[in-house]
């Protein structure tokens, strides 16, 4: 069985710090990753995505990826209380064809 | 912009009732996915489907079917409905099916069976 392994939370943070959000897959041929974010009954909606290894920035988040680790991150910087969401990791399976697997999501809590 | 329209966004309905839930997308995306979300269980794979006509079991299929009779739309039928279905239902789509290609999610469908 496939899994995304996300840390429940709540990850607390003050305003204006670092939030950084972490998720494991267990899938060693997985080629492309996800991260959403998902507000109290909403949809989830798409940050960004990487598929190379390293860093991806796009303005205030990045994200990082080490395929040899199998492990993905979500780095949040000067975070805002309106970053208070559940994150949820998403990898793709390692055939075509397949659909993305979610992590179960991490609770983000900025205070002001 | 993507745009993925759930015909309801709340459903209240009896058990053994037949339910449909429809889902329309506007961006001529080949692939379509019904989930389920539930507190602690995430985000769970029910059906997904690749072409018209065509459909793929997911990793919880028990209790629904679906039917895609036309690209844009995919619907996700509950032939009798059971509160163990009472759930928050979300609909997606995308261009590809796998590498790089994201989903993009309509606003769901908060179903209450009673």
């Amino acid at each position: 069985q496939k899994e995304v392994e996300q840390n429940s939370g709540p990850l607390s943070v003050p305003e204006g710090a670092i939030a950084s959000l972490n998720c494991t897959y267990s899938d060693r041929g997985s080629q492309s990753f996800f991260w959403y974010r998902q507000y109290s009954g909403k949809s989830p909606e798409l940050i960004m995505f990487i598929y190379s290894n390293g860093d991806k920035e796009d303005g205030r988040f990045t994200a990082q990826l080490n395929k040899a680790s199998q492990y993905v991150s979500l780095l949040i910087r000067d975070s805002q209380p309106s970053d208070s969401a559940t994150y949820l990791c998403a990898v793709n399976g390692d055939q075509a064809g397949t659909a993305l697997i979610f992590g179960k999501g991490t609770t983000l809590s900025v205070s002001s | 912009d993507v745009k993925v329209t759930q015909s309801s966004r709340y459903l209240v309905k009896r058990t053994g009732e037949k339910v449909f839930l429809e889902c329309v997308q506007d961006m001529d995306h080949e692939n379509m996915f019904w989930y389920r979300q539930d507190p602690g269980l995430g985000l769970r794979l029910i059906y997904f489907s690749y072409d018209v006509k065509m459909k793929e079991k997911g990793d919880i299929p028990e209790g629904y079917s679906v039917s895609r009779e036309k690209k844009e739309r995919f619907s996700l039928i509950l032939e009798s409905a059971s509160t163990n279905q009472t759930s928050m239902y979300l609909c997606a789509s995308s261009l590809f099916l796998g590498y790089n290609s994201p989903l993009h999610f309509g606003n769901g469908t908060r179903l209450t069976v009673t």
